[in-house]
């Protein structure tokens, strides 16, 4: 069974940072594309960052570009985003999803979600 | 960046009866590889997204066949042809022809 566990959230005030991890279970991690997914409280969705299955490819929305990074650690199963200079807009959901698809290009799509940790992002 | 644009926002349908969500595309979704990377999930209260229909038309596995997406180019179509209880939630569809995946705004079904 697949299992994606995100982890990491929490209150942060403006400015400052926060690393989420996502530990992936049920499939062979180093295969697939991971990706982040954010949900802004009562909002819909937003693709935030991709990386391929050896990080070779990466990819950011323009909204977190320059500020998170996105990185993996096959032999931990696990993905992570590093997010800097943390904004009130930031404040979401964050989804981690497995891609059906080893590199982060055109036609990639999200078979498989976590539950997501908060981010809530005030003074 | 492609913006995807639902209608209607929300919708109401008795049980048994059919449901249509339309999504368009602010530019063409087919690739010259011939594929039209168009996507549709369904994420129910409290719940993450679950992927539907993948590439316009195809179901995932375990979706029920009531479920169906059509459409080309940049106008498409999710239908349900009976909805039941268990199909509330808020509609997405969503884009990945180019690498700012987006989706739309989301389509609420609500069962009367």
């Amino acid at each position: 069974e697949v299992q994606l566990v995100e982890s990491g959230g929490g209150l942060v005030q403006p400015g400052r940072s926060l690393r989420l991890s996502c530990a992936a279970s049920g499939f062979t991690f180093d295969d697939y594309a991971m990706h982040w997914v954010r949900q802004a409280p009562g909002k819909g969705l937003e693709w935030v960052s991709g990386i391929s299955w050896n990080s070779g490819s990466i990819g950011y929305a323009d909204s977190v570009k320059g500020r998170f990074t996105i990185s993996r650690d096959n032999a931990k199963n696990s993905l992570y985003l590093q997010m800097n200079s943390l904004r009130a807009e930031d404040t979401a959901l964050y989804y981690c999803a497995k891609d059906l698809l080893p590199t982060v290009t055109t036609g990639n799509y999200f078979d498989y979600w976590g539950q997501g940790t908060l981010v809530t992002v005030s003074s | 960046d492609i913006v995807m644009t639902q209608t209607p926002l929300s919708l109401s349908v008795t049980p048994g009866q059919p449901a249509s969500i339309s999504c368009k595309s602010s530019q063409s979704l087919l690739h010259s590889d011939g594929k039209t990377y168009l996507y549709w999930y369904l994420q129910k209260p409290g719940q993450p997204p679950q992927l539907l229909i993948y590439e316009v038309s195809n179901r995932f596995s375990g979706v029920p066949d009531r479920f169906s997406g059509s459409g080309s180019g940049t106008d498409f179509t999710l239908k349900i042809s009976r909805v039941e209880a268990e199909d509330v939630g808020v509609y997405y569809c969503m884009q990945s022809i180019q690498l700012m995946y987006t989706f739309g705004q989301g389509t609420k079904l609500e069962i009367k």
